[in-house]
């Protein structure tokens, strides 16, 4: 089975701080792995994704995560937040292929930026 | 191009009662999965359904169905609503033969049940 653990439930960050929000993942198989965000009353925008190919992926909004198997991780890093990265974030891996597969979300990671 | 919509985006039901919710999927997609999101949780997958059939299915009673009409709109039906159904209800599209699954993700319904 594969799951998906953030560790972290709440992270507090200065605006121009570096943003780093943790996830990691059991799989028994290659992963795909994606970061969504949601920000409050909307729904979730896919910020970046791993797939195969490069291990560093760069995202939406300066956002990037490092593909390490070795840690079977996937964390999420902005070099500077701003506040308008305050929101919830979620790492998600996929399970299965093609039109049968569905995505594990972690329980979330509220980033809250602060002047 | 439209994104994904959902309807509608409130509703309030009572213990006991049935529920419809319905999406339509990003132009171009022809596969919808819904998703349970409880308050401070991550979502839920609850099932997909492709070619108007449930294809895969979470950890959901009987008493959650759904629907995919020929024109790719679905519907989630809940019956018998408990207190714990209380929830956004996220509904995601994803395009044809789609080897990385790219879901795209509406902005939901959330549903409150007294």
């Amino acid at each position: 089975a594969q799951s998906v653990t953030q560790l972290g439930s709440h992270v507090s960050v200065s605006e121009g701080a570096l943003v780093l929000l943790r996830c990691n993942y059991s799989s028994s198989v290659p992963p795909y792995l994606f970061w969504y965000v949601q920000y409050p009353n909307q729904g979730l925008q896919l910020l970046l994704k791993y797939t195969t190919g490069a291990t560093l992926v760069k995202g939406i909004n300066g956002f990037e995560a490092e593909f390490k198997k070795s840690e079977t991780s996937f964390h999420l890093t902005k070099p500077s937040a701003h506040m308008s990265d305050a929101a919830e974030y979620f790492c998600a891996v996929r399970r299965g292929t093609g039109t049968a597969s569905k995505l594990t979300f972690g329980t979330g990671t509220r980033l809250q930026v602060t002047l | 191009d439209a994104g994904v919509t959902q309807s509608p985006t409130h509703l309030i039901k009572t213990r006991g009662q049935q529920v419809t919710l319905r999406c339509s999927p990003k132009s171009g997609h022809d596969t919808v999965s819904w998703y349970q999101q409880a308050l401070g949780q991550g979502p839920q997958f609850i099932f997909q359904y492709y070619e108007e059939e449930e294809r895969q299915r979470g950890n959901f009673p009987d008493r959650f169905s759904g629907h995919q009409f020929p024109n790719y709109s679905s519907e989630l039906n809940v019956n018998a609503l408990l207190l714990g159904d209380s929830a956004l209800y996220l509904c995601a599209s994803s395009p044809p033969l789609t080897v990385y699954n790219e879901q795209f993700f509406g902005p939901g319904t959330r549903l409150t049940v007294l």
